[in-house]
Formats: C-alpha cells, sequence, structure tokens
C-alpha cells in the first residue's frame, strides 16, 4: 500500500529564510506524489505534482518540489518565505484508481516576519 | 476551469438533527466526486466518492450518506448527527483522468452541540 508521511508537525521559519517541508514516501512502483496548501477556514489549492520526468519540480507561489528516489523523499522547498506562505501543507500520494488519494498528516508552517 | 460551490458554509446543529450539505460543480462533465471529512483542522478522512450518478462508494462506516441525483451534484446527508460529526467537511473533484489531482471546494464548517 502506498502512503505519505509528514515528520513534523510544526515548522517555523523566519520570513526571506528558505522552508523546506519534509514529506516522505512509501511506494511500490512509480509513485505519484503531490503537494497541497490549506488556508485557515478554506478548501485545499493545488501547489504542485511529481508523475515522472524531471526531479525538481516547479508549482505555484515560488515553490518547488525535490523528488528523491533512493531517499524516497519529496520535500516542498522555497528559497525565500513570505509570511502570506504561513498555512497548513499536505503532501498526498495517488496510487490509481478513482478513489486512492491518500494524504499526510500536515505540517503548520508559521513564517515569522 | 471548474469550479466547487459547497453551501451551506458554516452550520450549528442539535444532536439528533437530520444535516444536508450540498457540493455543486461547474465548468466540467462526470466529474469524478469525492467528500472528505477534515477534524481538528489537520488530517483529512476519505468518507465517500462517486463516479457518476446515483454511484456511491463509502470509505469507512458511518453516520453519514452520500447521494449523488445529477452529474455535478453532490449530497452529503445524515438522519441524527452525533457529537462525532463536528468537522470541516469538503468536497473535491478528480481533475486530470488518471492522475489524482484534486479539486476542492472551500468547505462547510459543521458543529454539532
Amino acid at each position: 500500500a502506498q502512503s505519505v508521511a509528514q515528520p513534523e508537525d510544526q515548522v517555523k521559519v523566519a520570513e526571506g529564510n528558505p522552508l523546506t517541508v519534509k514529506c516522505t514516501y512509501s511506494v511500490s512502483g512509480n509513485p505519484y506524489l503531490f503537494w497541497y496548501v490549506q488556508y485557515p477556514n478554506r478548501g485545499l489549492q493545488f501547489l504542485l505534482k511529481y508523475i515522472t520526468g524531471d526531479n525538481l519540480v516547479k508549482g505555484s507561489y515560488g515553490f518547488e518540489a525535490e523528488f528523491n528516489k533512493s531517499q524516497t523523499s519529496f520535500h516542498l522547498k522555497k528559497p525565500s518565505a513570505l509570511v502570506s506562505d504561513s498555512a497548513l501543507y499536505f503532501c498526498a500520494d495517488y496510487s490509481g484508481g478513482y478513489q486512492k488519494v491518500t494524504f499526510g498528516t500536515g505540517t503548520k508552517l508559521q513564517v515569522i516576519p | 476551469s471548474q469550479t466547487i460551490h459547497q453551501w451551506p458554509a458554516t452550520l450549528v446543529q442539535p444532536v439528533g438533527s437530520p444535516l444536508s450539505l450540498e457540493c455543486t460543480v461547474e465548468g466540467t462533465s462526470n466529474p469524478n466526486l469525492y467528500w472528505y471529512r477534515q477534524a481538528a483542522g489537520r488530517g483529512l478522512q476519505l468518507l465517500f466518492y462517486s463516479v457518476g450518478i446515483g454511484q456511491i462508494s463509502s470509505e469507512v462506516p458511518q453516520n453519514l450518506s452520500a447521494s449523488r441525483p445529477q452529474d455535478r451534484q453532490f449530497i452529503l446527508s445524515s438522519k441524527k448527527l452525533l457529537l462525532s460529526d463536528s468537522g470541516f467537511y469538503l468536497c473535491a473533484e478528480g481533475g486530470e483522468i488518471n492522475t489524482g489531482e484534486l479539486f476542492f471546494g472551500e468547505g462547510s464548517r459543521l458543529t454539532v452541540l
């Protein structure tokens, strides 16, 4: 079975500093991996996805993620954090079929001015 | 592009009362639709999914039911609410076929007192 794990419940970073939100996956075969962001009392918004191709995936709002097969990781990164990036971030994987999107437990990102 | 409408946005209901949350989708046809519940602002639990009119699959046994009376309408219901039904309910539509990318509505927050 496929699954993703987000080891950090919360991440704090100073504005202007680089940020990393961690995600690891366990899967057989080629994973489809995603990052979503959720602002307070809102629905989730798609940020980026990895299906095949380049290991570095660029997404919305200046975010990017690196697929690392040897470390089974798909960490979300941004070179310079903004206060407005403060939100809840979810890693997810898709194992095929109509319903098989599995979300991680979420990481709360707090960017400090 | 698709738009997902959910209403009501917020709802406070007494224990034992009925529930009806509605989700409608614009900008796409024959969508795969999903109901998720998010408790305590964190992890997402898939409740139901539907691949077409009248076709409902339940992921977990619970006090809730779902119906899809029209192609772009997905309804979450309960005959008698429990305290544990409180949460943030999110409707989602599966975008590109077989990629796992989901588009979410803005959510309905249910508080059962």
